[in-house]
């Protein structure tokens, strides 16, 4: 069974900066294409980014709101994806969820339980 | 970017009931739809992937059509535990976007 296992949210100031990690168990990370997706409280989904596989070039894309600030990377030796989050925003505050993409459609078919992040002074 | 509009945004409907839920996108999107179900408090489900194909272990009451512009997500028999929140998504081209989302409540 796969398992996604997010850590790594917490509070932190405007500017700031944090790394989110998702351990997985049951696939090998090197080998999946993953996500990111936030949920402001209250609010819906926002897609974040996306890393294809390494097998099929480890290439990534993010929405515009984050990208050049949101870095997606994975660590094969510890199984564990990460978001790395810089110059932290607070419309950045949300539930950050890993998952799995699959299908050919980017169909985010296994998710994490999410890890908060509250950006505020 | 391409815009995703579902409609409506809340519903009211018993169990039983057929309950159809639209989403519509700003230029033709193929089939790259995707459904999701999501209960207050969980993590979001996959229901429906490319727009009609149903995910593993997801109730044949739910399935989704459409091409283009314009895709619905049906649940032919509303159950109690498909009171929920539901999203669309469009994956055809980056960035991915998301529907607003529709509460179905009782």
């Amino acid at each position: 069974e796969v398992q996604l296992v997010e850590s790594g949210g917490g509070l932190i100031e405007p500017g700031g900066s944090l790394r989110l990690s998702c351990a997985a168990s049951g696939l090998t990370l090197s080998k999946a294409w993953m996500s990111w997706v936030r949920q402001a409280p209250g609010k819906g989904l926002e897609w974040v980014g996306r890393v294809k596989s390494k097998t099929d070039g480890d290439t990534a894309e993010y929405a515009a709101p984050v990208k050049g600030r949101f870095t997606i990377s994975r660590d094969d030796s510890q199984n564990t994806l990460y978001l790395q989050m810089n110059s932290l925003k607070i419309e950045d505050t949300a539930v950050y969820s890993c998952t799995t993409v699959n299908y050919g459609y980017d169909a985010s078919n296994i998710w994490g339980q999410g890890t908060m992040v509250t950006v505020s002074s | 970017d391409i815009q995703v509009t579902q409609s409506p945004s809340s519903l009211s409907a018993s169990v039983g009931d057929r309950v159809t839920i639209t989403c519509r996108a700003s230029q033709s999107i193929s089939n790259y739809v995707n459904w999701y179900q999501q209960k207050p408090g969980k993590a979001p489900k996959l229901l429906i992937y490319g727009a009609s194909s149903l995910e593993s272990g997801v109730p044949s009451r739910f399935s989704g059509s459409g091409s283009g512009t314009d895709f619905t997500l049906t649940i032919s028999s509303l159950q109690p535990e498909d009171f929920a929140t539901y999203y669309c998504q469009q994956t055809y081209r980056f960035p991915l976007t998301f529907g607003g989302g529709t509460k179905v409540e009782i």
